[in-house]
């Protein structure tokens, strides 16, 4: 165990569906991320969170919503995905050093696979 | 856009041997790191070498940056079968932002 948790591990859906994926750490990190790392594909950097406030978003498709409640929790919402949007979700916090050196701590990510 | 680029992309040693994995990156950077992944999993932070420094070392890994070439290389010394993994390198800015490379499949063969 991490100290970041995901929820579900795998989730099948069909193009219609929406579903959401649940990240939650219990780190006490004040910032949390979304990558996605699909097939012979470097890992891509899709949200960022910092205290709740989304500071990065990387011209990611709008049928991805995340949310961050608090710092605790991000959520990634799902509706009308694409096939091609089969990949492993992987959720990330860290605590900022203020040096500027983030080192993340990943949950075991979600499979997601898109019929 | 894509930052690190590791070389080779797979690697297949016998355990005892020492696994040498290198990145390349193409802007400035705050620092690098390597993270370690088994098959399907997430990630694990193993070492972060800051933009000032040259070569740091954690156990049976070494890590050296070259700034002026934009390169790093992590060795890992007398490898064992439960080194079998991906190995990625990460580069950070003053920002949240870590870009990870497309990674490099060690297999340390028993």
């Amino acid at each position: 165990e991490t100290g970041v948790t995901q929820t579900p591990r795998h989730l099948v859906m069909g193009m219609t569906n929406k579903k959401s994926l649940k990240c939650e750490q219990h780190l006490g990190h004040n910032a949390m991320y979304w990558y996605k790392q699909s097939a012979k594909k470097p890992l891509e950097l899709m949200f960022v969170y910092s205290l709740e406030e989304r500071v990065e978003n990387n011209s990611v498709p709008s049928r991805f919503s995340p949310e961050c409640p608090n710092s605790s929790h991000l959520f990634l919402h799902l509706h009308t995905l694409q096939p091609e949007d089969s990949a492993l979700y992987l959720c990330a916090s860290s605590q900022p050093t203020g040096r500027g050196a983030n080192v993340l701590t990943f949950g075991a990510g979600s499979r997601l696979t898109v019929l | 856009s894509q930052q690190g680029e590791e070389d080779p992309q797979a690697l297949s040693i016998q355990e005892g041997e020492n696994a040498t994995m290198n990145c390349s990156y193409k802007t400035s950077i705050n620092n690098l790191q390597w993270y370690r992944q088994n098959s399907g999993r997430g990630l694990v932070h193993l070492i972060l070498i800051r933009s000032n420094e040259r070569e740091k070392h954690s156990g049976r890994l070494r890590v050296t940056l070259d700034t002026s070439k934009k390169s790093s290389s992590l060795l890992i010394t007398a490898s064992r079968a439960a080194d079998t993994a991906s190995y990625f390198c990460a580069t950070g800015d003053s920002s949240y932002k870590l870009i990870f490379g497309s990674g490099t499949r060690l297999l340390v063969r028993p």
